[in-house]
């Protein structure tokens, strides 16, 4: 059990177009799912905790205008980068939360290329 | 302040030797402590936690962790590596806010 999945798996898109990244817990409900942004041979970095109905939490310097975050059910959290810019390219991997034992269950990370 | 380090940037080990992977925390009130493990392009596998009872943690593929409160340690520790352990290896904390915080991680390579 705990199986957390992620689609794309990788997306290469233009400079200044959207882009959807989808996170979903199979077989438990999230009410709380985590965004991270991993730069090459990096830690990971919180970006900001989704939330079931409710407003995302950004961690400070991530621009949420930019990275808008739904979680409109409990298995499903999306993170939509708007207007990409090659900077905005990096490895993006979600989390859910399974309470029952309080811990995170990784999805297997969508890599992003803006040209 | 709340924090996790992974001293060592790169293990090497050959296989069929112990293999010790080190952490060390810095947190107020009990520690709820986790190793997950990243293989090439690929997300965070969860390996083990501590969250309270016994301080040797067994996990997944054969792994263990040590907590020492003393110490304020947490090592993950394997005796007989094998290859396909080669990886990147994060260490994290629960903060009081129930995020985690996270080593930079620390890259096991174990050579034939």
């Amino acid at each position: 059990g705990a199986v957390v999945s992620q689609h794309p798996s990788r997306v290469i898109c233009k400079s200044g177009t959207s882009v959807k990244i989808e996170c979903r817990s199979l077989d438990f409900q999230a009410t709380t799912m985590f965004w991270y942004r991993q730069f090459p041979k990096k830690s990971l970095m919180l970006m900001a905790t989704s939330n079931e109905g409710s407003k995302a939490t950004y961690e400070q310097g991530v621009e949420k205008d930019k990275f808008l975050i739904n979680h409109a059910s409990l298995t499903l959290s999306t993170l939509t980068v708007t207007s990409a810019h090659p900077e905005d390219s990096s490895f993006y991997i979600c989390s859910a939360r399974r309470e029952a034992t309080d811990t995170q269950y990784f999805g297997p990370g969508t890599r992003l290329t803006v040209l | 302040a709340q924090s996790v380090a992974q001293p060592e940037d790169q293990v090497n080990v050959a296989e069929g030797n112990p293999l010790t992977v080190k952490c060390t925390y810095s947190v107020s009130g009990n520690p709820y402590l986790f190793w997950y493990v990243q293989y090439p392009n690929r997300g965070l596998q969860f390996l083990l936690k501590y969250i309270t009872g016994d301080n040797l943690v067994k996990g997944s593929y054969g792994f263990e962790a040590e907590f020492n409160k003393s110490q304020t340690s947490f090592h993950l520790k394997k005796p007989s590596a094998l290859v396909s352990d080669s990886a990147l290896y994060f260490c994290a904390v629960r903060s009081n806010n129930r995020k985690l915080i996270w080593g930079l991680g620390t890259s096991l390579a174990v050579n034939p």
